[in-house]
């Protein structure tokens, strides 16, 4: 069973400029997280989908940052435009629903630098 | 809103040995999960043991163990017989789960623990 994917693994951008995140959860997971990790900080959780729903956006830093999930399969989480602050890895995490044991599954990040 | 603290940002060990990471939270909650998650050099994370508020037994995994002290807000994880493959940063996560009102089942962590273990 393929794990959770994410593309690209590391992204390079300037300051002002787009960046798009992919996120592929296990298949199957409903529920699906965004989180980040900013250098020296506590991983923080920016988003929940359940399907295609945002279940809740409470972390999302500010409205340059759009997640969506269309179709409730894959995600992504377009930064517009990019500030320096926004540098940090980015981890997507799948978990079942209804499983109980509330298991996240997580992908290997995307290293985001904004220079 | 919860805070989960990690005191020990980094430790180092001898191969065989026991080790015990610490962890500390703060909720007003009365249900919710405990994790641990693994992060080795490079590779994904991975979770390592769970546990729920709700028990009073201790969650063990093979060489890894809790002492979870609810009243406290404690939540250490033990590893015995420590192993080279156990290096990794080492995360504590709480999660109050969706069914006690949360709305979703974001983990909080903690800054998390470098473990070394040295041959």
């Amino acid at each position: 069973e393929a794990g959770v994917t994410q593309f690209p693994s590391h992204s390079v951008i300037e300051k002002g400029q787009t960046v798009t995140l992919r996120c592929d959860p296990i298949s199957g997971h409903d529920n699906l997280y965004w989180y980040r990790r900013v250098m020296g900080k506590e991983i923080k959780f920016l988003l929940h989908f359940v399907k295609e729903s945002k279940q809740d956006e409470s972390g999302m830093p500010n409205n340059r940052f759009l997640a969506e999930r269309t179709g409730g399969t894959y995600s992504t989480l377009k930064v517009q435009p990019a500030e320096l602050e926004d540098s940090g890895v980015y981890f997507c995490a799948s978990s079942q629903a209804g499983s109980g044991s509330y298991e996240q599954y997580f992908g290997p990040g995307t290293r985001l630098t904004v220079t | 809103a919860q805070t989960v603290t990690q005191s020990q940002p980094e430790m180092s060990v001898q191969e065989a040995e026991t080790v015990t990471l610490s962890c500390t939270y703060d909720t007003s909650e009365n249900n919710y999960y405990l994790f641990w998650y693994k992060q080795p050099p490079s590779r994904q994370m991975i979770l390592v043991i769970r546990q729920e508020a709700y028990k009073q037994q201790n969650a063990t995994e093979n060489r890894f163990s809790v002492n979870f002290q609810k009243a406290a807000k404690s939540f250490s994880l033990k590893i015995s017989d420590s192993q080279l493959g156990d290096t990794a940063m080492y995360f504590c996560a709480f999660m109050k789960p969706w069914f006690s009102g949360g709305g979703a089942d974001g983990l909080t962590f903690g800054k998390g623990t470098h473990l070394i273990i040295q041959p």
